[in-house]
């Protein structure tokens, strides 16, 4: 599986956009790029799946760049509610038999402040 | 539609005990997974089960078993309760197949050895 690279922590204000950068250097031909949500004393929450290019959701948004070796997501103009730990995941999937195992890190600290 | 639920919220086991875990996976959801989560740490896949039968395994010793039933709840049972097993437990839910990496995931049960 490759492995991600994505910062500590980061520190925002509300109304900002926040974008957090995950490098996967090693990212094979078939593998799909995820980031999940966790508030504190919460299970992850799926925000968004992409391949290559940009992927929009209400949520946020996804840019792969052609190379496909970091992706970047961005939360449009955050809020005090958006403090998170946000994980980037990287990983082939299973088309049958099973569901997708996923790979967490220790992800990126968001701490959105007034 | 109901989501992932997770029973007991928390527990307090001695070491060398035995302990089980049960979720209940979202309506209609076939494949449930189950994660460790230490604090500060990303989640860790334990193992997955899909149509009653283990789909999966991670980096966990063989004291860590479980099981799906045909309503596709599951358990999560571990033995010989080590320190180390005082972790927040995830499980997850998903339908199989296809390219998502969308898994559904309940609050977790809070376990702590002593």
């Amino acid at each position: 599986l490759a492995k991600t690279t994505q910062p500590i922590s980061m520190d925002s204000y509300e109304g900002q956009e926040v974008n957090i950068t995950c490098s996967h250097n090693n990212i094979a031909t078939n593998d799909y790029i995820t980031w999940y949500q966790q508030f504190p004393s919460q299970g992850p929450r799926f925000i968004i799946q992409g391949y290559k290019t940009k992927v929009t959701n209400e949520v946020a948004s996804l840019f792969i760049p052609a190379d496909r070796k970091s992706s970047t997501l961005s939360l449009p103009r955050v809020s005090l509610s958006d403090t998170a730990v946000y994980y980037c995941l990287v990983g082939p999937s299973i088309l049958t038999g099973g569901g997708n195992k996923l790979t967490f890190g220790t992800g990126t600290q968001l701490k959105v402040e007034l | 539609e109901t989501g992932v639920t997770q029973s007991p919220t928390h527990l307090i086991k001695t070491r060398g005990q035995q302990v089980t875990l049960r979720c209940s996976s979202q309506s209609g959801h076939n494949t449930v997974s189950w994660y460790q989560q230490a604090l500060g740490q990303g989640p860790q896949f334990i193992f997955q089960y899909y149509r009653e039968e283990e789909n999966g395994r991670g980096n966990f010793p063989p004291r860590f078993s479980g099981l799906q039933f045909p309503n596709y709840s599951s358990e999560l049972n571990v033995n010989a309760l080590e320190l180390d097993d005082s972790a927040l437990y995830l499980c997850a839910s998903s339908l199989a197949g296809g390219v998502s990496y969308e898994q559904y995931f309940g609050p977790g049960t809070r376990l702590t050895v002593t």
